[in-house]
């Protein structure tokens, strides 16, 4: 069983420019979450998707966006990035039918 | 905003029990208590979790106040490895398709020193 992935592990961007991270979901999991996690503050939920479709969002603006894939990989897009974005980005996977959430390792944005 | 209350760092020596306390005052009768650990610059790594009776796994044990009012999470025998935060979480079951979202607090500091 493989866990979940996340690329790239690190990426640095200048403030007005857009991003695209990507996420590989455990083997079996139909939803993927997104959270930002800012440096010394707990993961803050961003959306979740589910069977390609979001069905949940967090307080964040529309620039942030998201993709599910048919073979349940995500992406996440952020467009028009500010400085406040440098942050640790986690995607977790479920089964839908389980209490469990299962993180990749994250990727860290700096926006310089 | 997060359900729960958890002190901002704890110490506990290598060998000895780590007993994280957790306040969850407004829990619902449907929530569960989750509990789930970052090393650093790590993803959050998922430990136990519980209704209202005890739990245990190799990684931990959970113990659950009778009111449901708080929680304590139980590392037997603390290595330097389990320097980490621990967060506690209160949560609904999920269901097929059901909203996942996980309410992150500010979680405990645990530093094992030798």
């Amino acid at each position: 069983e493989t866990g979940v992935t996340q690329s790239p592990t690190h990426l640095i961007k200048t403030r007005g420019q857009q991003v695209t991270l990507r996420c590989s979901s455990q083997s079996g999991h139909n939803t993927v979450s997104w959270y930002q996690q800012a440096l010394g503050q707990g993961p803050q939920f961003i959306f979740q998707y589910y069977r390609e479709e979001e069905n949940g969002r967090g307080n964040f603006p529309p620039r942030f966006s998201g993709l599910q894939f048919p073979n349940y990989s995500s992406e996440l897009n952020v467009n028009a990035l500010e400085l406040d974005d440098s942050a640790l980005y986690l995607c977790a996977s479920s089964s839908g039918e389980g209490p469990l959430s299962y993180f990749g390792p994250g990727t860290r944005l700096t926006v310089l | 905003d997060a359900k729960t209350t958890q002190p901002p760092s704890m110490d506990c020596a290598e060998g000895r029990a780590a007993n994280l306390p957790c306040n969850h005052s407004t829990i619902s009768g449907n929530e569960y208590v989750y509990w789930y650990r970052q090393i650093h610059s790590q993803g959050p790594q998922y430990i136990i979790h519980g209704l209202k009776n005890n739990e245990t796994n190799e990684m931990a044990s959970l113990i659950i106040t009778e009111d449901r009012k708080s929680s304590t999470l139980i590392l037997p025998h603390a290595t330097l490895r389990d320097t980490a935060v621990y967060y506690c979480i209160v949560r609904v079951a999920l269901f097929s398709g059901g909203y996942n979202k996980l309410i992150f607090g500010a979680g405990t500091r645990l530093a094992v020193h030798p």
